[in-house]
This record gives C-alpha cells, sequence and structure tokens, in this order.
C-alpha cells in the first residue's frame, strides 16, 4: 500500500526565513501534487509535478520532484503570514485509481 | 459560478440519524469524489465516480452510500450515524481520473452528538 510522510507535521517560522517541507512516498508514482488548505476552509491546488527534476515555482513557493528517491520538497522563500496555512502532498500510484494524500504540514509564520 | 459546492455547510445531529450531504460541479469534470477529513486533518479516500459509475469504493462502512444521478452531481447519504463519523466531508472533482487536477467543494463539517 502506498505511503506518504510529510514532515515536519509543524513548522512555526519568523517572517523573512526561508524553510523546505518534505514529502516521502513508498512505491513509485507518476505524479505528485501540492495542495494548501487554510484553517476552516478547502484544499486548493498549487503544483502538479509530473517527471523527473520536475520543479515548479509560484511566488514565494518553489516545488521539486525526485522520483528515485521517491522525494518532493516545497521551498518557501522569504516567509510572510499569507503563507500561513496546512500544506499537503498527494501522490498519485501507478495503476491505482486514487490519490493518497500525506499527512500535512501546518505552518504557521510569525511576524 | 462555484466549481464545486456542498450543501449543508454544517451538520450538527444525534447518534442513529440518516442524513445526506449534497454535492454539485459546474466545471464539466467527468469524476467525483468524497474524501473524509478527521480532526487530525488526515484526509482520506472515501468514493470515486466517473460519469455515474463508481470507481473507487475505499473500505467505508456501508452506511455510507454515495449516489451520482448526473456527472454533475455526487451525493452521499449516511444511516445510522455514529459519533466517530464526525469529521469533515469534502467532494472533489476532476476532468478524467484522479491523476488529474482535483477540485475540492468547500466541505461539510459534520457533528454527531
Amino acid at each position: 500500500e502506498l505511503k506518504v510522510e510529510q514532515n515536519p507535521l509543524f513548522l512555526s517560522m519568523q517572517e523573512g526565513k526561508n524553510y523546505t517541507i518534505y514529502c516521502n512516498y513508498s512505491t513509485t508514482s507518476d505524479r505528485l501534487y501540492w495542495y494548501r488548505q487554510d484553517p476552516g476552509k478547502s484544499l486548493e491546488s498549487l503544483f502538479v509535478l509530473l517527471s523527473n527534476g520536475a520543479v515548479k515555482q509560484e511566488g514565494r513557493l518553489m516545488a521539486s520532484l525526485d522520483t528515485k528517491a521517491r522525494l518532493s520538497t516545497l521551498h518557501i522563500t522569504a516567509a510572510v503570514h499569507d503563507l500561513s496555512a496546512t500544506y499537503f502532498c498527494a501522490v498519485d500510484h501507478f495503476g491505482n485509481e486514487k490519490l493518497t494524500f500525506g499527512t500535512g504540514t501546518r505552518l504557521t509564520i510569525i511576524p | 459560478d462555484t466549481a464545486v459546492s456542498q450543501t449543508p455547510k454544517y451538520l450538527v445531529t444525534q447518534m442513529g440519524n440518516d442524513k445526506s450531504i449534497k454535492c454539485e460541479q459546474n466545471l464539466g469534470h467527468d469524476t467525483m469524489y468524497w474524501y473524509k477529513q478527521d480532526s487530525k486533518k488526515f484526509l482520506k479516500i472515501m468514493f470515486s465516480y466517473n460519469n455515474k459509475e463508481l470507481i473507487i469504493n475505499e473500505t467505508v462502512p456501508n452506511r455510507f452510500s454515495p449516489k451520482s444521478p448526473d456527472k454533475a452531481h455526487l451525493n452521499l447519504h449516511i444511516n445510522s450515524l455514529e459519533l466517530g463519523d464526525s469529521a469533515v466531508y469534502f467532494c472533489a472533482s476532476s476532468q478524467g481520473g484522479p491523476a488529474e487536477t482535483q477540485y475540492f467543494g468547500p466541505g461539510t463539517r459534520l457533528l454527531v452528538l
């Protein structure tokens, strides 16, 4: 069974700092997603990574995928308070008709 | 112009009751899903329908029964509600299968007393 783990589970950081969230998964996958969820809200799609070495950037967020290491990272540059949210990665397993979500990383940016 | 909508947003009910949650998408997507998010924010697929046909049915108690009257709607009926059913239920949709980006509804917060 596909397992998707994120770390850290909780992250508190100061504005202006950089940090990285990690997403590890246990079996081969053909694509990986990052979602954002604000408190009490729905999930919003951020990135989809389709191949080994894929890198996507949007504002202060950059996501990358290493399919050989079965690892994706979400890097936050010069964090601002608006980025406070829970971030989920989700993996689509070959031949499996579903997405498996990671445990989520709850990010709090402190002014 | 909401893409994926759910009703109700909040549902508070007693144990043993039967309740339904409705979901509609106006994106023209072929596939719709129900997810359960527990108190620890863990998100797990429950069901998936493609063009009204059930394609994913995870190990969910048979008290939960999805119904898709057409490809734009996927409703979730829950019989004999239990305390452990308290969670947020999200509907989502995608063009094509689960490998496509999924768009989530606002969620239905269910509290069973």
